[in-house]
């Protein structure tokens, strides 16, 4: 399976402080992609990095890859509370079919 | 912006019966995908489609799932004889051409009681 884990299963940090969650993956891809979840709600996209890519910036998002590893992570910087929700890594290895990983709950107290 | 759209948002069904689980995706999308997410569990990719054939799917989805896009604007799923632990979260996608971002619906809560 190349579904991503990723860590820490759970974090709470305060507004303003920044908020970083790994995602590991077992085989070759094409792309890795995070996802944002609110309680009980759809999948919202958030970045796509390429493999041939090893950094990208969205907004407050940063996002690596590591592919000697199989390793990504997510960055968010300043965190609001607004920012309080599941993520998720999903593996794309090239038929376009996302594999999602466990997810990481961030809580960012107001 | 356009949106994938799902309904109903919330389906409570007896085991054995039949759903059929409908999404809207978004206009000039070509590919299509179904997942699912029982509760407290990572989304599982169950099958895409694109040209008006299934591309791949997953373990899970046995002959019980079907798909269908009966129109230019539908996208179906429909589960035969729906069992307990078919009780999930439905999530439909699309994808346009040239594009790795899937885009979500918000989802179907399917019950089986």
């Amino acid at each position: 399976s190349q579904q991503g884990e990723e860590d820490p299963q759970a974090l709470s940090i305060q507004e303003g402080e920044n908020a970083t969650m790994n995602c590991s993956y077992k085989t070759s891809i094409n792309n890795l992609q995070w996802y944002r979840q609110n309680s009980g709600r759809g999948l919202v996209h958030l970045i796509l990095i390429r493999s041939n890519e090893r950094e990208k910036h969205s907004g407050r998002l940063r996002v690596t890859l590591d592919t000697s590893k199989k390793s990504s992570s997510l960055l968010i910087t300043a965190s609001r509370a607004a920012d309080t929700a599941s993520y998720f890594c999903a593996t794309d290895a090239g038929a376009n079919n996302l594999f999602f990983g466990t997810g990481t709950r961030l809580t960012v107290i107001p | 912006e356009p949106e994938v759209t799902q309904t109903p948002s919330h389906q409570v069904t007896q085991m054995g019966q039949e759903v059929i689980l409908r999404c809207v995706p978004i206009s000039n999308h070509l590919y299509f995908y179904w997942y699912r997410q029982i509760l407290g569990q990572k989304v599982e990719f169950l099958v895409s489609f694109y040209n008006n054939e299934i591309s791949e799917k997953s373990e899970i989805f046995d002959d019980q799932f079907s798909v269908e896009r009966p129109d230019g604007s539908n996208f179906t799923l429909k589960i035969r004889s729906t069992k307990l632990e078919d009780s999930a979260m439905y999530f439909c996608a699309s994808r346009a051409q040239g594009v790795g971002e899937q885009y979500f619906g918000p989802g179907t809560r399917l019950t089986v009681t």
